[in-house]
């Protein structure tokens, strides 16, 4: 059974803060990782990683995926108030396997 | 805008009658079509698979009967909760993959509806 462990669970930090969000994994026919971000509804995409090592980047948002050690992470620098949210690592091989999420809160 | 649709947004309904969700990929054609459920600070849950012209494949421990899932075109598929209680309140949520299984600019090759809220009274 695929299995998608991700942690912590939950934090808080303050506005400015830099935070490293882990994601690992176990599955049998890996195809990529993907990280999503969800607040009240339904998630929205951030990145999708397939190779080991190339760190994607979206503004102060960076993933970088060991495929060898199975895991990934997500980075988010100078976080805001508007980052608060809980993010999901999902594993593809054919359906998309979620991991329970990080609860992100940046107070200001 | 949205690439998948899903209908209604939320809807509340008396415990015992049945309630139908719709999910329609709205710029490419959806030959797998998945549905998902959440609760209160939980991670999404796969329940079915559902597949065009054939029938869902349904993850362990869901019941089929209970959650009927029809995907009868490319562009649509349904989640049909029937007999609803209580305990079937949750977010649910659909996705789509691309016909073609490549991504648009974004490469994500797997689009979420914007779920729907049941509540069973």
């Amino acid at each position: 059974e695929d299995k998608v462990v991700q942690s912590p669970l939950s934090l808080v930090v303050h506005e400015g803060d830099t935070v490293t969000l882990n994601c690992s994994y176990e599955v049998t026919n890996f195809r990529s990782l993907l990280w999503y971000k969800q607040e009240k509804k339904a998630p929205t995409f951030l990145f999708m990683l397939t190779s080991s090592g190339i760190e994607k980047k979206s503004g102060r948002l960076s993933s970088i995926l060991d495929k060898k050690e199975l895991f990934s992470i997500l980075n988010i620098t100078a976080t805001q108030t508007g980052d608060s949210a809980i993010y999901l690592c999902a594993v593809s091989d054919y359906k998309l396997s979620f991991g329970a999420g990080t609860t992100v809160t940046v107070r200001a | 805008g949205a690439v998948v649709s899903q209908h209604p947004s939320w809807v509340i309904c008396k415990s015992g009658t049945s309630v139908k969700i719709e999910c329609r990929s709205l710029d490419f054609q959806a030959t797998t079509m998945f549905w998902y459920r959440q609760f209160p600070k939980q991670s999404l849950m796969l329940m079915a698979t559902s597949n065009e012209g054939s029938k869902a494949t349904y993850e362990q421990g869901v019941e089929k009967d209970k959650f009927l899932i029809n995907h009868a075109s490319l562009t649509l598929s349904t989640l049909t909760v029937t007999s609803a209680h209580p305990e079937d309140s949750s977010f649910y949520i659909c996705s789509a993959r691309n016909y073609l299984g490549q991504g648009m600019s974004s490469g994500n090759t797997i689009y979420f509806g914007e779920g729907s809220w049941l509540t069973v009274v």
